[in-house]
């Protein structure tokens, strides 16, 4: 059973750029979470989707940044018009079921904005 | 906004030596878990802890949860080389959001 894959791994944009992010979560989870990690800091939640549905994004940038998880295919989280400060580590977790259960994290991916 | 605080921030030992970590916050949360994170890897859930003054031991690793839900403890014994990474605590609160503490970097040196 594959775990959450995330891709790429290494994104490297120029300032003003897209950033497309995707999670693959494991197979018969429909619940996502995005996360972000900036060095030497925790993970800070962005936002929780399930299919086709945004379930909280109180943790997500007001501006430029979005996310979706369609009824078909990976979750996306795009960051338009990319700034240096964009630059970090984001992850996506799943799990099957709603709620306070674990969540089992992708690998991430590692965005640098030069 | 709730925040849980970890200390210390860096923990350099020798082998076999124990250590705490400690996760603190001036919130109730209604589960605490602990991760571990190495290197180019996303966090790997060791545990979670339930109740107030609830215990769990892993092998070499015992947790424990206040018995005020607002804050717990990672203790290893006999630390080994293996034990190395990052140590994340993570609760969820009021938001139904999981909120992480910013981490204790461990490293055991042979």
């Amino acid at each position: 059973n594959a775990g959450v894959m995330q891709n790429p791994r290494h994104l490297v944009r120029r300032r003003g750029q897209e950033a497309r992010l995707r999670c693959s979560p494991m197979k018969g989870h429909s619940h996502v979470y995005w996360y972000r990690q900036l060095p030497e800091e925790g993970l800070k939640f962005m936002v929780y989707l399930q299919k086709e549905n945004i379930i909280d994004e109180s943790g997500m940038p007001k501006e430029r940044f979005s996310a979706e998880f369609p009824k078909e295919g990976p979750s996306i989280l795009r960051i338009q018009q990319v700034v240096r400060g964009d630059s970090a580590a984001y992850f996506c977790a799943s799990s099957p079921w709603q709620g306070e259960g674990e969540q089992y994290f992708g690998p991430g991916t590692r965005l640098t904005v030069t | 906004t709730q925040l849980l605080e970890q200390s210390p921030q860096f923990l350099s030992i020798q082998e076999g030596e124990n250590l705490t970590v400690y996760c603190n916050s001036s919130s109730v949360f209604s589960s605490l878990q602990w991760y571990r994170q190495e290197p180019g890897e996303g966090p790997v859930l060791l545990v979670t802890v339930v109740t107030g003054g609830e215990v769990k031991k892993l092998k070499r690793l015992t947790f424990q949860f206040g018995d005020a839900r607002k804050d717990s403890s990672l203790h290893i014994t006999a630390a080994q080389p293996g034990d190395t990474g990052l140590y994340l605590c993570a609760g969820f609160g009021s938001a139904r959001q999981l909120t992480f503490g910013s981490g204790t970097q461990l490293t055991v040196l042979p």
